[in-house]
């Protein structure tokens, strides 16, 4: 059964820093990753998509990559800013049935 | 505005009702899907649904009976409603699950509270 894990559940570092987000899967059938985040009492916007013959994906500050052979995912945020604060949440796309499994976030926040 | 809309927002109800979330989606998607996040935010598959047919149940009581007159909409009914549903329930859509590349969009979500 997937599982998908997201370390640390919590974080908060000052404004201008590097940031790293992890997410480990432990079924490497995975078919795509794909990150969200989503500020309070809202929906979730789609970040990044990684597909499964991909190993990265850039968006501005952002960065995801997608290792499965050791079921890992990391999404790379840089120059923080306090609008960064939001959670972030990883999915992994099951295969091509396409059940999504979600972990249960990183909640982040930025320091001004 | 392209985008995934929910309504209701907020629904509050007693205990023993039937109610209905509608979803509907404008990005011309042929997948759609049902959410549900509980009180502790974690996010779980509840139905999809590819041009109006049924691909995921995930073993949802069957109080629950997802609805799809077309491709752009996925409505939700919950028959005899009880405290333990309560929670946001998310609609997301993606361009067609068959497809390699399938990003989710989802919708603002529907908070259902149960008393």
């Amino acid at each position: 059964k997937q599982e998908v894990t997201q370390i640390p559940a919590a974080l908060s570092v000052p404004e201008g820093e590097n940031l790293v987000l992890n997410c480990s899967f432990t079924d490497s059938a995975i078919y795509n990753l794909q990150w969200f985040r989503q500020d309070p009492g809202k929906g979730l916007t789609s970040l990044l998509l990684i597909q499964s013959s991909q190993r990265e994906q850039t968006s501005g500050r952002l960065n995801a990559s997608l290792d499965k052979s050791s079921g890992r995912s990391t999404l790379y945020i840089a120059a923080s800013q306090p609008g960064d604060s939001a959670t972030y949440l990883c999915a992994g796309h099951m295969n091509r049935d396409d059940k999504i499994i979600f972990g249960k976030g990183t909640r982040l926040h930025i320091l001004p | 505005d392209t985008a995934v809309s929910q309504t209701p927002k907020y629904l509050v109800t007693q205990m023993g009702n039937d109610k209905s979330i509608k979803c509907e989606q404008n990005l011309g998607h042929d997948t759609m899907y049902w959410y549900k996040q509980d009180s502790k935010k974690f996010l779980k598959i509840m139905f999809s649904y590819n041009n109006k047919e049924l691909i995921i149940n995930e073993t949802v009581p069957n109080r629950f009976s997802p609805k799809s007159p077309d491709k752009a909409h996925l409505n939700l009914h919950i028959n005899s409603l009880e405290l333990g549903d309560s929670a946001v329930y998310f609609c997301a859509s993606s361009q067609d699950f068959r497809e390699g590349y399938n990003e989710q969009f989802f919708g603002p979500g529907t908070r259902l509270t149960v008393l």
